[in-house]
């Protein structure tokens, strides 16, 4: 069975800067991954998805993550994030071929300050 | 385009009753999947229910059941709840066939408290 690994529960960074989430899976196969953000008391939304072709991949708000096969990893990364970026944001995989239900990481807690 | 409907969005019951949630997915998708959200577990699988049948199902007990709809609209019950049930309910929709990739659509939930 799949596994999703967000490597950090809480990410608090300062407004404007840089800032990188974490995400590793399980999986050798061939896989479809996807980063979702849920901000306070709403559901989740699809902040970027990749399905095959280039490894980096720009999604919503400014984010961009790197698919790297060798590493089993999908990192969600932003140059500068804003106070509006304060979410919980998850890691999620499916499998081509399979059942597709994805498979969620633990999310990790991104924390803008001012 | 309408997005995921979720009825009630909050609800409160005691020990022992039983709740329903109702799901309105996209028009024109005829998967819905169900997760339980809770701090401590994250984001829990509970069951996904495509053209009226069941046809993927995490690790829950018995207690918790669903069903849907000819028009795709879907329910979920949880019968003798436990303090444990306090959750955030998400419902998602998607295509569930054809160019699917595992992509889904959220509602908003329905934040449900056990006392």
């Amino acid at each position: 069975a799949q596994s999703v690994t967000q490597l950090d529960s809480q990410v608090p960074v300062f407004e404007e800067a840089p800032v990188e989430l974490r995400c590793n899976y399980s999986s050798s196969v061939s896989v479809y991954l996807f980063w979702y953000v849920q901000y306070p008391n709403q559901g989740l939304q699809l902040l970027l998805k990749y399905l095959s072709g280039s490894t980096l991949v720009k999604g919503i708000n400014g984010f961009e993550a790197e698919f790297n096969k060798s590493q089993t990893s999908f990192h969600l990364r932003k140059p500068s994030v804003h106070i509006s970026d304060t979410a919980e944001y998850f890691c999620a995989v499916s499998e081509p071929g399979g059942s597709y239900i994805p498979t969620f990481g633990r999310g990790t807690s991104l924390i803008v300050h001012p | 385009k309408a997005g995921v409907t979720q009825t009630p969005r909050y609800l409160i019951k005691t020990r022992g009753q039983q709740v329903t949630l109702s799901c309105s997915p996209i028009s024109g998708h005829r998967s819905v999947s169900w997760y339980q959200q809770t701090p401590g577990q994250g984001l829990q699988f509970l069951f996904e229910y495509f053209s009226e049948t069941q046809r993927n199902k995490g690790n829950f007990p018995g207690r918790f059941s669903g069903r849907q709809f000819s028009n795709s609209r879907s329910e979920m019950n949880v019968s003798t709840l436990e303090l444990g049930d306090s959750a955030l309910y998400l419902c998602a929709s998607s295509l569930g066939t054809g160019t699917f990739t595992g992509e889904l659509f959220f509602g908003e939930g329905s934040r449900l408290t056990v006392l």
